[in-house]
């Protein structure tokens, strides 16, 4: 009964790889989130889509790339991986973007580069 | 653009103490507020909102948060405290509909609340 889930939990990759992390909730949800918390536990919104259309594209680098093939689904695929990129990436959604909906998390994937 | 400060980054306390994890914030619109609680190891989950209304508002577990517009301040609250308390709790805003870009949830940089036997 899972609202929003990620895979996998945990991601230990070397420098300069690619990998995905994967999202989906069974909410019924319009609109989903992408979010990063770095070591010091300082979480900042990376990407929003609404309806599959992305609607918040924050100063990320474009080695990282948000797919969303369908409402219920937001991966994140990140290119040519550096040190910096190890944080825990949490998932989100919410019912829409129009009056504020409460974000609903889901439990997170902590990457590692090595 | 919204920004929200959370002055102490740590807070220890002994079990059935009570405690009040501090939250400030600024922004040029209309927002609403929020406190997030990430146990270790977990997600965010909600533990209370103000969207309007009173400006007290409560959770289901015994914390409270004042909205104080004029100090633009959202301080969470608990009167006796347990050890399952123990986490890290985040105070959030979002602008009111219409905020244009800046149409999002800031975070402020957590506080770890520590309860002690």
């Amino acid at each position: 009964d899972t609202a929003v889930s990620q895979t996998p939990k945990y991601l230990v990759t070397q420098m300069g790889n690619d990998k995905s992390i994967k999202c989906e909730q069974n909410l019924g949800h319009d609109t989903m989130y992408w979010y990063k918390q770095d070591s010091k536990k300082f979480l900042k919104i990376m990407f929003s889509y609404n309806n599959k259309e992305l609607i918040i594209n924050e100063t990320v680098p474009n080695r990282f790339s948000p797919k969303s093939p369908d409402k219920a689904h937001l991966n994140l695929h990140i290119n040519s991986l550096e040190l910096g990129d190890s944080a825990v990436y949490f998932c989100a959604s919410s019912q829409d973007m129009g009056e504020y909906n409460e974000q609903f998390f889901g439990p997170g994937t902590r990457l590692t580069v090595l | 653009a919204q920004s929200v400060t959370q002055l102490d980054s740590q807070v220890p306390v002994f079990e059935e103490a009570p405690v009040e994890l501090r939250c400030n914030y600024s922004s040029s619109v209309s927002v609403y507020l929020f406190w997030y609680v990430q146990y270790p190891n977990q997600g965010l989950q909600l533990l209370l909102k103000y969207l309007s209304g009173s400006t007290l508002v409560e959770s289901i577990n015994g914390f409270e948060a004042e909205f104080n517009k004029s100090q633009t301040s959202f301080h969470l609250r608990k009167p006796s405290v347990h050890i399952s308390d123990t986490a890290e709790y985040f105070c959030a805003v979002h602008p009111y509909p219409g905020g244009g870009s800046n149409y999002k949830l800031t975070f402020g940089k957590g506080t770890l609340l520590t309860v002690n036997p």
